[in-house]
């Protein structure tokens, strides 16, 4: 069964501040693939990466950036810089290599503060 | 524009009153689900579909039929609402590419009285 693992529910920070959210999963399948998602305050949820269990490179995106570990099976998620409009419930999300059976976590409530 | 189309956005139902949520995708995308959203659980998986005529069980099926007979179309039955169901519901939509993530439709907001 695959699992994924959010353990900070809500995070707050002044603007300017680094902050980290952990992801943890747990599946059985050797190819799989993990997401983060961003759910502003309007409710619509955004795609913002995507990346495969072969590829264990690091991914930076402006102040964005995802720190893929295999060893210990976590996709974490490091917003640089934070600004006010980053606040929003962010979920990482797992999926099979065939991409029909997604599973999130409970997802972190990030508020930044001017 | 392209994209996911969900309605309606908000419905209040009565205890045992049937409904149909409709999703609507126009990008040709092969997997289409819906997943339902509540307070500290995330996003939960109830079916999802890989294609025309053929649709498949997620985390909480129970309650909630769908069919799949057209490849833009994926609507979510509930057959007899419960207030158990109130919750957000979101359809998304993919293709199969490493590139993509999931496209999610705004969302319908059900409150089952």
């Amino acid at each position: 069964a695959q699992k994924v693992t959010q353990a900070q529910t809500e995070i707050s920070v002044v603007e300017k501040e680094d902050v980290t959210l952990d992801c943890v999963y747990e599946t059985r399948d050797t190819t799989y693939y993990l997401f983060w998602y961003k759910q502003p305050p309007s409710g619509e949820l955004v795609f913002l990466i995507r990346r495969n269990s072969f590829d264990e490179q690091n991914e930076i995106s402006g102040r964005y950036s995802w720190n893929f570990q295999k060893s210990t099976s976590s996709f974490n998620f490091t917003i640089t810089a934070s600004q006010v409009v980053d606040s929003a419930v962010y979920f990482c999300a797992l999926s099979a290599y065939n991409n029909n059976d997604m599973r999130f976590g409970a997802g972190t409530r990030l508020t930044v503060k001017p | 524009n392209a994209g996911v189309t969900q309605t309606p956005k908000f419905q209040v139902l009565k205890t045992g009153q049937s409904m149909t949520l409709q999703c609507a995708q126009d990008m040709n995308h092969e997997y289409m689900s819906w997943y339902r959203q509540d307070p500290g659980m995330g996003l939960r998986l109830i079916h999802y579909s890989v294609g025309a005529g053929i649709t498949d069980q997620g985390e909480v099926p129970n309650g909630y039929n769908v069919s799949r007979s057209t490849t833009e179309d994926f609507p979510l039955r509930l057959l007899s609402a419960a207030p158990s169901q109130t919750s957000v519901y979101f359809c998304a939509s993919s293709i199969n590419d490493p590139n993509y993530g999931y496209t999610f439709g705004s969302g319908t907001r059900l409150t089952v009285v």
